[in-house]
C-alpha cells in the first residue's frame, strides 16, 4: 500500500501569513492528488485536488503543486484566516478504490 | 441536498458488546466507503460498496467486523464483541462514481465515535 508523510506535523502561523504543507508519497502510479480539511467533530472536506497530468492548480487563496518525479505535493494557503485552522490531510489516490490518508498538519492561525 | 449522515453521532459500548452504525449515503452515490480514525491519526479504510455490491473489504482488521449495503444506499457497520482498540471514529464517504475512477470526489459524514470501556 502507500506509504504517506505531511509535514510540518503542526503548523502556526499568524492571521494573513502564508502556509503551507508538503504531503510525500511511495506509489509512482498514484495519479489523484487531493487535499482534505478537517474541522473538529465533523468529516474531511475535499478543498482542492490535482491530477498527475498538471503541475500547479489554484483556487482562490488555496493552491496545490505537484512534483511527479519526487513524489511529493505541496498545500499553499495564502492571506491565512482564523477559519483556516483545522487539521489538513493530503490522500494520494492510485487505480484503487480508497484514498490513502497521511498523518495529518494542525493548522492554527493566531489572529 | 442533504450531505452523508451518520447514526449514532456518539456510542458508548462496554467490553464485548455488539454495536452498529449507520450510514446514509448522498442519494445516487453508486460508490460507499468504511474508514476507522483514530485519535490524531487520518483515516484509514476499512471497506468499499460498488452498489450493493462489497468490493473490497481488505482494510476490516478482523472478522469481528462487518458491512453491508443490502439495498444498495444504507449501510450498516457491524462490530461484534468490541474490544477497547476497537474505539475510533468511524467515518462514512459516498462518491457519485465508481471508486476505481480515480478522480471522483468522496464526500464525508460527521463520522460515530465509539467508545469502548
Amino acid at each position: 500500500g502507500e506509504n504517506v508523510e505531511q509535514h510540518p506535523s503542526t503548523l502556526s502561523v499568524q492571521e494573513g501569513d502564508s502556509a503551507v504543507i508538503k504531503c510525500t508519497y511511495s506509489d509512482s502510479a498514484s495519479n489523484y492528488f487531493p487535499w482534505y480539511k478537517q474541522e473538529l467533530g465533523k468529516g474531511p472536506q475535499l478543498i482542492i485536488d490535482i491530477r498527475s497530468n498538471v503541475g500547479e492548480k489554484k483556487d482562490q487563496r488555496i493552491a496545490v503543486t505537484l512534483n511527479k518525479t519526487a513524489k511529493h505535493f505541496s498545500l499553499h494557503i495564502t492571506e491565512t484566516q482564523p477559519e483556516d485552522s483545522a487539521v489538513y490531510f493530503c490522500a494520494p489516490k492510485t487505480g484503487a478504490n480508497n484514498l490513502f490518508f497521511g498523518t495529518g498538519t494542525r493548522l492554527t492561525v493566531i489572529p | 441536498g442533504a450531505g452523508v449522515s451518520q447514526s449514532p453521532r456518539y456510542k458508548v459500548a462496554k467490553r464485548g458488546q455488539d454495536v452498529a452504525l449507520r450510514c446514509d449515503p448522498i442519494s445516487g452515490h453508486v460508490s460507499l466507503f468504511w474508514y476507522q480514525q483514530a485519535l490524531g491519526q487520518g483515516p484509514e479504510f476499512l471497506t468499499y460498496f460498488q452498489n450493493e455490491a462489497q468490493l473490497d473489504k481488505s482494510g476490516l482488521p478482523s472478522d469481528r467486523f462487518f458491512a453491508e449495503r443490502p439495498e444498495g444506499s444504507v449501510s450498516t457497520l457491524k462490530i461484534q464483541r468490541t474490544q477497547q482498540e476497537d474505539s475510533a471514529v468511524y467515518l462514512c464517504a459516498s462518491s457519485l462514481a465508481l471508486g476505481l475512477e480515480s478522480y471522483n470526489e468522496q464526500f464525508f459524514g460527521p463520522g460515530t465515535r465509539l467508545t469502548v470501556l
